[in-house]
């Protein structure tokens, strides 16, 4: 079965600098997709970025992009200019290809943003 | 991308009773999935609820504890039945989207 590994529960940041967030999973499928989402207090799950195991490009979203390692099975995030509104539970979670399934998701990273 | 209205968005329920959570969609979705996500905890995966068959189990979770109903392409119920103090979590529903997944805000069930 598949899983994911969040090694950081909690991570600091000031305001306006740089953070990564880690992720590894394990899984034998070669198509899957990869998933980063956050959950502010309200509880509401938010997709920050999404990345399919086929493509060799690095997904990014405006602040947000991601550094995906097939071979290491490594999928962080970089959150660039951290803002007082990125401070969240951030999970990374995994699907495997086909689309007939839930996420399984990693414990999650605590992202502090100190003003 | 689709919108969930989730309902109850909290309850507090005495034990050995049953509560029914209602996810309602804005468009028409084929796949919906239930969450539990524990105090403090990720999300872990119930089941997921296709419209027109029955909703398929996760190990650790049944049918008897967890009946789920997808009437239509748009809603879905979760039952949580006989609840007992280990059931208090947040409850998500989620839908399968385009572009990855859209969840519903939450159900904080506490049992008393």
């Amino acid at each position: 079965a598949q899983t994911v590994t969040q090694s950081q529960p909690e991570m600091s940041v000031q305001e306006a600098e740089t953070v990564t967030l880690s992720c590894t999973y394990d899984t034998s499928e070669s198509d899957y997709y990869l998933f980063w989402y956050k959950q502010p207090p309200s509880r509401q799950m938010i997709l920050v970025i999404r990345q399919e195991a086929y493509k060799q490009q690095n997904a990014t979203e405006n602040r947000f992009s991601v550094n995906f390692q097939k071979a290491a099975k490594s999928f962080s995030l970089k959150i660039s200019d951290s803002q007082l509104g990125d401070a969240a539970m951030y999970f990374c979670a995994y699907r495997r290809g086909g689309g007939a399934d839930g996420l399984t998701f990693g414990k999650g990273t605590h992202l502090i943003i100190q003003p | 991308s689709a919108v969930i209205s989730q309902k109850p968005s909290r309850d507090i329920c005495q034990r050995g009773t049953s509560l029914t959570i209602q996810c309602q969609v804005d468009s028409q979705v084929t796949m919906m999935f239930w969450y539990r996500q524990q105090p403090g905890q990720s999300l872990t995966l119930i089941a997921t609820a296709n419209q027109g068959s029955e909703a398929t189990y996760e190990s650790g979770f049944v049918i008897d504890k967890f009946p789920i109903s997808r009437p239509n392409l748009t809603f879905s119920t979760l039952t949580v039945s006989n609840m007992s103090p280990e059931d208090s979590s947040i409850y998500l529903c989620s839908a399968r989207v385009q572009d990855g997944y859209t969840f519903g805000s939450g159900t904080r069930l506490t049992v008393v």
